[in-house]
């Protein structure tokens, strides 16, 4: 079974500096791992995605991961955030199931706040 | 493309009445995924679908959830009778089962917020 844990629930930024957010994982095969966002009141976005190749991923926005199997971890960063990025975001373990089904896991979110 | 249709986009009804949920994929997409996102939380898998056979209803309250994939396209959850705990965003998503399927993206619908009173 894979699990997902996202260290901060809540992360307060000011505009214009990094953004990093942090998430670990647990996956008994190797898992595909992906960012989505949640503005209010919309639907869940893929922000980026890692599915063994590099492991310094590249997404919409600004935004990048790097998985690092040694730490099982996929933090999120960007280099300096915008007002517009204030959203829940959520970390993702796509990995088999028991019964060879696909499973996704979702963490359980990390809310960030933009302050200007 | 079009995305992930769901419907209603809000639904308030009152304990012990029944609702349904429904969700059209996107064309062409095996995979099917019910999921519920209780407020403060992150979304839990309900139920998942390849085609029109269930691959995993292991996290479903089976005595009052029930949902069916008739033909392998679209897909309807219900609830009966509801609860005060079943207030929630019902979220539904599909995937392809192309090559390398561990690494493709889930689509979601932006989901059906239920509150029941």
């Amino acid at each position: 079974a894979q699990s997902v844990t996202q260290l901060d629930s809540h992360v307060s930024v000011s505009e214009g500096t990094p953004v990093l957010l942090r998430c670990n994982y647990s996956s008994s095969y190797s898992p595909s791992l992906f960012w989505y966002v949640q503005h209010p009141n919309k639907g869940l976005q893929l922000l980026l995605k890692y599915t063994s190749a590099a492991t310094l991923v590249k997404g919409i926005n600004g935004f990048e991961a790097e998985f690092k199997k040694s730490e099982t971890s996929f933090h999120l960063t960007k280099p300096s955030a915008h007002m517009s990025d204030a959203a829940e975001y959520f970390c993702v373990v796509s990995a088999l199931s028991s019964g060879s089904a696909r499973q996704l896991t979702f963490g359980s979110g990390t809310q960030l706040t933009v302050l200007p | 493309e079009a995305g992930v249709a769901q419907s209603p986009r809000y639904k308030i009804i009152e304990k012990r009445q029944s609702v349904a949920f429904w969700c059209n994929p996107i064309s062409g997409h095996a995979t099917l995924y019910w999921y519920q996102q209780i407020l403060g939380q992150g979304p839990k898998l309900l139920i998942q679908f390849q085609n029109n056979g269930v691959v995993d209803d292991s996290q479903l309250p089976k005595d009052r959830f029930s949902a069916e994939r008739l033909k392998g396209v679209d897909s309807t959850l219900k609830i009966q009778p509801a609860k005060l705990e079943d207030s929630a965003v019902y979220l539904c998503a599909s995937s392809t089962l192309t090559g390398g399927w561990l690494g493709t993206e889930a689509f979601f619908g932006q989901g059906t917020r239920l509150t029941v009173v």
